[in-house]
């Protein structure tokens, strides 16, 4: 079964502070995708990173894809209160299918 | 450009009844796909339609579940006779050409159920 493992589940914090969420699994991806989901709204996306190793940095976000293809982790600096939502890893192995973890409840106080 | 529309956007009914659900998906994009999130868990895909036809729906309980994509565009979703645990929101997602790991999947708003 493939399965993406998503730690902390829930996640509170001052504003100001940085954080680091993980998306693990024991298959190897193909491709990997995060995305933000916001009450009441579906998920957006934030980046999608395919090679080993790869990093991305979206302002304040710093994403990066293990080596094996198999894990991923979300660096926020500084977070701000806009930053409060849910965080999902998604996932395909190579198929026509993709795969979402249960996600990260991210809430950043002011 | 209009994003993906879903409608109704809440809906409140008791088991056993039967609920339909509309998704219009950003015009020109070929894949369409539903996925069901229970509060507290990510989404998981039920179905998921290139064009008018079924690529993936073996997520989806087929006794009481259905789903078309008429003309490849609008889709309905269908839950006939509804379950408690059928309680959750029903996004609807679409992307523009044929399945692509890496494509950008654009979610609607969805629809939150409440069986009772």
């Amino acid at each position: 079964t493939q399965l993406l493992e998503q730690s902390p589940q829930f996640l509170s914090i001052q504003e100001g502070e940085n954080l680091t969420v993980y998306c693990n699994s024991s298959s190897v991806f193909s491709s990997l995708q995060w995305y933000r989901q916001e009450p009441g709204e579906g998920p957006v996306l934030l980046v999608t990173v395919v090679t080993g190793g790869e990093v991305k940095k979206l302002k304040r976000l710093t994403f990066q894809f293990g080596d094996a293809r198999k894990d991923s982790s979300l660096h926020i600096t500084a977070a701000q209160t806009g930053d409060t939502g849910l965080y999902l890893c998604a996932g395909n192995t190579g198929g026509f299918k993709t795969i979402f973890g249960a996600g990260t409840r991210l809430f950043v106080k002011a | 450009e209009a994003g993906v529309a879903q409608s109704p956007r809440y809906k409140i009914i008791e088991k056993r009844q039967s609920v339909a659900f509309w998704c219009n998906p950003i015009s020109g994009h070929a894949t369409l796909y539903w996925y069901q999130q229970i509060l507290g868990q990510g989404p998981k895909l039920l179905i998921q339609f290139q064009n008018n036809g079924v690529v993936d729906d073996s997520q989806l309980p087929k006794d009481r579940f259905s789903a078309e994509r008429l003309k490849g565009v609008d889709s309905t979703l269908k839950i006939q006779p509804a379950k408690l645990e059928d309680s959750a929101v029903y996004l609807c997602a679409s992307s523009p050409g044929l399945y692509v790991a890496t494509d950008t999947q654009y979610f609607g708003p969805g629809t939150r159920l409440t069986v009772l």
